[in-house]
C-alpha cells in the first residue's frame, strides 16, 4: 500500500465547474499536511498547507481529516490556468532528524474551456 | 530574490557511465533535500541535508548514489554505473532550517535520460 494514496484522474471539468479531489494517508505519526500544484515539465510549487480546522484562499479550500487519515481541495469557480497536476503531500520529521515529504501520484485537472 | 538553480536540466548519458547533478539552494538555507520523480509519479525522497550532514540518506535507492554538501550550501548528487532505470526528473529543494512544516521550494529540476 503507497504511503499516499489519490485518484491519478485525469478530471475534465468546464470552466466555472466545482471539483474536489481526495487523498488518504497510512501513517498516523505524519505531521504536516500540504497541497502542492506541479504544471506539466515544471517542478512542484506548493499551493497551500492544510489543517485540521480547514483552511481557504480565495477558490481554493483545504480540509484535513486526522481520525480518517484523509485530506481533501476543493475548487471553486474552475479557470483554465487552473490546469495543472495536484500533488497531495505528507511530511515525517521525527525528532529533526529527518524533514522529508511523502507525495502521492498526483491528480491531473483539465479545465475545458 | 533567486530560487533553487540546478544544472545541468538535461543530461543524456550511456548505460555504465558516471554523473553529477549540481544543486544550488535559495542563500541562506540550511536544509536541503533531493527527490526523483519517475515519469507519472509524484517525486520520491532520496537524501536530506541539514548544513554540511546527510541528516537522513534512506531515500537513496542503492550504493551507486552518492550526495555531498561539503559546505553547507550548493549539493552534488552523483550516480555512478548508471542504468536505464535511473532515466527521471531529479529535484532538488531547500528550505530555511528543516523546521516541520516549513515550504520546501523546489528547483526545475535535472531530466536524465540513460541510454
Amino acid at each position: 500500500r503507497k504511503e499516499v494514496e489519490q485518484d491519478p484522474g485525469p478530471f475534465n471539468v468546464p470552466e466555472g465547474a466545482t471539483v474536489a479531489f481526495n487523498c488518504t494517508y497510512s501513517n498516523s505519526a505524519s505531521q504536516s499536511f500540504f497541497w502542492y500544484r506541479q504544471d506539466c515539465r515544471k517542478e512542484p510549487k506548493l499551493l497551500m498547507s492544510v489543517y485540521s480546522s480547514g483552511n481557504e484562499d480565495g477558490r481554493f479550500t483545504a480540509q484535513l481529516n486526522r481520525a480518517s487519515q484523509y485530506i481533501s481541495l476543493l475548487i471553486r469557480d474552475s479557470k483554465l490556468s487552473d490546469s495543472a497536476t495536484y500533488l497531495c503531500v505528507v511530511n515525517f520529521n521525527y525528532g529533526g532528524a529527518t524533514n522529508k515529504l511523502i507525495f502521492g501520484t498526483g491528480t491531473l485537472l483539465a479545465v475545458q474551456p | 530574490g533567486a530560487g533553487v538553480s540546478q544544472t545541468p536540466s538535461n543530461k543524456v548519458t550511456e548505460k555504465g557511465k558516471y554523473v553529477e547533478l549540481r544543486c544550488d539552494p535559495i542563500s541562506g538555507h540550511t536544509a536541503l533535500y533531493w527527490y526523483r520523480q519517475s515519469l507519472g509519479q509524484g517525486p520520491e525522497f532520496l537524501i536530506y541535508f541539514q548544513g554540511t550532514g546527510a541528516a537522513d540518506d534512506s531515500g537513496l535507492p542503492n550504493d551507486r548514489f552518492f550526495a555531498v554538501r561539503p559546505e553547507g550550501s550548493v549539493s552534488t548528487l552523483k550516480i555512478q554505473r548508471t542504468e536505464r532505470g535511473d532515466s527521471a526528473v531529479y529535484l532538488c529543494a531547500s528550505s530555511l532550517a528543516g523546521g516541520t512544516g516549513e515550504t520546501q521550494y523546489f528547483g526545475p529540476g535535472t531530466r536524465l535520460l540513460v541510454l
